[in-house]
């Protein structure tokens, strides 16, 4: 069975740095893209970041760039995403996805998501 | 820059045939592969279309997915409506280097 699993979430200050994790098993892991996309209270969902299966390249939204950094260990089938300069409009529940193949394959299978909650 | 704007809520009964629409602006729609995602409540998004109208093993058939390259937009139906599939529904796409998702729309079951 494909599963993901999120860990590293909780309550962090802004301007704190917080790397979240995602776990893999179930599938050949270095084959796929992984993204992060989150989920604000109340929100829509919106793409945070993306890595294909090499951890050859990675791709950000614009307004996301140099906060943020996706990472991949293939040996440990493990995602990362490091989150630097965070704010409170960064809180929300953060979800891995797993792609169906490519960055621009679409996505599959969900994680049942981490929070984050920026707040002094 | 591309957007894609769908409906904030549609309502139907059980039974019935819903249609959501995802209208693509800033760029064409059919030019990348269009994906759908249900919401439920409390849960993690499951994928239910992929590439624009294919359904992912043991979601049911009532779900189907199209491209209107007339109007640039994208349809989710869903036939024989249960209560079940009262979610949230979330269209998405790609615009060069970058994922883009709709809005999001409410589907409520009367």
């Amino acid at each position: 069975e494909v599963q993901l699993l999120e860990s590293g979430g909780g309550l962090i200050q802004p301007g704190g740095s917080l790397r979240l994790a995602c776990s893999a098993s179930g599938f050949p892991f270095s084959s796929y893209a992984l993204h992060w996309v989150r989920q604000a209270p109340g929100k829509g969902l919106e793409w945070v970041s993306a890595i294909i299966g090499s951890g050859g390249s990675t791709y950000y939204p614009d307004p996301l760039k140099g906060r943020f950094t996706i990472s991949r260990d293939n040996s440990k089938k493990t995602v990362y995403l490091q989150m630097h300069s965070l704010r409170a409009e960064d809180t929300a529940v953060y979800y891995c996805a797993k792609g169906r193949g490519y960055f621009n394959d679409g996505f599959d299978i969900w994680g049942q998501g981490t929070m984050v909650t920026v707040s002094s | 820059n591309f957007m894609l704007t769908q409906p904030h809520s549609v309502s139907a009964s059980p039974g019935k045939t819903v249609t959501i629409s995802c209208t693509g602006s800033g760029g064409t729609i059919g030019s990348d592969s269009v994906q759908w995602f249900q919401q439920r409540p409390g849960s993690a998004p499951t994928t239910v279309i992929y590439e624009d109208d294919q359904r992912p093993s043991g979601v049911p058939d009532r779900f189907s997915g199209s491209i209107d390259t007339s109007s640039n937009s994208a349809s989710l139906t869903i036939s024989g409506l249960k209560a079940e599939d009262e979610a949230d529904y979330y269209c998405q796409s790609y615009d060069r280097v970058n994922v883009i998702f709709g809005g999001g729309t409410k589907l409520t079951v009367l």
